[in-house]
């Protein structure tokens, strides 16, 4: 099973900044990795998929870049919606996911 | 759009089976992807429970495979879970998704691109 570790646990970050999340793979993943944002009570929703690719709909402040065993997703500037969970998923070697960062106004 | 409506009861006892069905709207099942069963206990993270492909060819997580079994009906364009011999650790909200990818080399490279709302179901006496 490759376990996959996001830190940190939590973000405080002022609107407006940007925020950087890592996620890091126990083995490599090549760049089968997708990011979902969790709102409070909702679904996730899928922003990045291909380590790169944002999904349909997705902001362009929201990017995403690594490969192997390490990855990135980058807020470039933090709006009032932005605030919420990340979990990164990797689907190399069937699918599991983080344990999530929380993203949280400072 | 499509959209995916999770259904089924909400509280289930210790030892029995959990039993919950993904209504797809909007796209036929038949038509292709994989669709699947996520979990999140309540507070905590995101574990993926298996997928299906309307021909009936299923994936599941291995650590839950022997308690886990999903069905698909393309007459009513649903699919189904069944978890049995549930423990309180089963509590937990149980999404349905859409997933794009497929097998590669017998193992599932898949994420999921849709989502429904979710449901939570309880395991309690």
């Amino acid at each position: 099973e490759i376990v996959m570790t996001q830190s940190p646990g939590t973000l405080s970050v002022f609107p407006g900044e940007r925020a950087t999340l890592s996620c890091r793979a126990s083995q490599s993943v090549s760049s089968n990795l997708a990011w979902y944002q969790q709102r409070p009570g909702q679904a996730p929703r899928l922003l990045i998929f291909g380590a790169s690719s944002r999904a349909t709909g997705i902001p362009a402040r929201f990017s995403g870049s690594g490969s192997g065993t390490e990855f990135t997703l980058t807020i470039s500037s933090l709006q009032s919606e932005d605030f919420a969970v990340y979990y990164c998923q990797q689907y190399n070697n069937w699918l599991s996911f983080g344990q999530g960062t929380k993203v949280e106004i400072k | 759009q499509v959209q995916l409506q999770e259904s089924g009861p909400g509280l289930v006892k210790p030892s029995e089976t959990l039993s919950l069905t993904c209504g797809v709207s909007g796209y036929s099942i038949s038509s292709g992807y994989y669709w699947g069963w996520i979990r999140q206990p309540p507070g905590k993270g995101l574990e993926w429970i298996g997928s299906i492909y309307h021909t009936g060819n299923t994936f599941y997580n291995p650590s839950l495979k022997s308690r886990v079994t999903i069905s698909v009906d393309t007459s009513k364009n649903q699919f189904s879970l069944n978890l049995n011999s549930v423990t309180s650790a089963d509590t937990a909200v149980y999404y349905c998704a859409r997933l794009l990818g497929g097998p590669v080399g017998g193992l599932l490279r898949s994420f999921f691109d849709l989502w429904g709302q979710g449901t939570l179901v309880t395991v309690s006496s």
